[in-house]
């Protein structure tokens, strides 16, 4: 009963650096989303993948880029890492059973530490 | 504009009371869901609780309930017999049909600490 599965738990990054985030369901959900939790802030989306073949910019996308590389995976990209990145970032998905079901929760990850220097 | 507003950074509890953690909303959408999580201090996000904006009855899922208002925009979240094990932060959800992605935007959380 694996669910989402982020790597890796924990990273640490110098400016400037780049690195990718992965990210696997194993639930057969379409829909998927990458979020990052700043304290005070609650969960900000930044990228997500409403199904297969499709990304859309959520409410924080820059510095970020995206790729639905399947219907399991969802990987988020660093660029070029800046410590206003440093932050707790989840992945999430979720069932789109019915067009229009709209009461199904997002099922999130552990979560990735990232730390920016 | 905020649309899902948290207005109690953290709140105490004595064990076995209840609890109201509040949490209103702002939305023209008529259609709309309301969620709440629970992130203990491990960090995973566990969903606890839904309630539909269509929904005549206010939802409950064991010490959890749902006060829901939905002409002041409130969606409150009552636990009932707190334990030790309910400190953790809370998170208000809303996903609004109109937007595409059935993307969730989350409250700021509020922290409940549980005092034996």
């Amino acid at each position: 009963n694996a669910g989402v599965t982020q790597t890796p738990k924990f990273q640490v990054l110098k400016t400037g650096q780049s690195m990718t985030l992965q990210c696997a369901q194993d639930m057969n959900h379409n829909s998927m989303y990458w979020y990052r939790q700043d304290p005070g802030m609650g969960l900000r989306l930044i990228y997500y993948s409403a199904s297969e073949g499709t990304t859309d910019k959520g409410e924080v996308p820059n510095g970020y880029n995206v790729s639905r590389l399947n219907k399991r995976e969802f990987s988020l990209r660093l660029e070029s890492a800046a410590p206003s990145q440093t932050s707790v970032y989840f992945c999430a998905s979720r069932s789109r059973d019915r067009e229009l079901a709209y009461n199904s929760p997002l099922h999130f990850g552990n979560g990735t530490r990232l730390t920016v220097t | 504009a905020q649309k899902i507003t948290q207005t109690q950074p953290g709140m105490f509890v004595q064990e076995k009371e209840a609890v109201t953690l509040d949490c209103t909303y702002d939305t023209s959408d008529p259609s709309y869901g309301l969620f709440w999580y629970k992130q203990p201090s491990s960090g995973e996000m566990i969903f606890l609780i839904y309630q539909g904006s269509y929904d005549q009855q206010n939802a409950t899922e064991g010490r959890y309930s749902l006060n829901f208002q939905k002409a002041r925009k409130s969606a409150n979240l009552v636990i009932s017999a707190s334990q030790l094990g309910d400190s953790a932060m809370y998170f208000c959800a809303m996903r609004e049909i109109y937007n595409q992605g059935g993307k969730l935007i989350f409250g700021q959380g509020t922290e409940l600490s549980v005092k034996p």
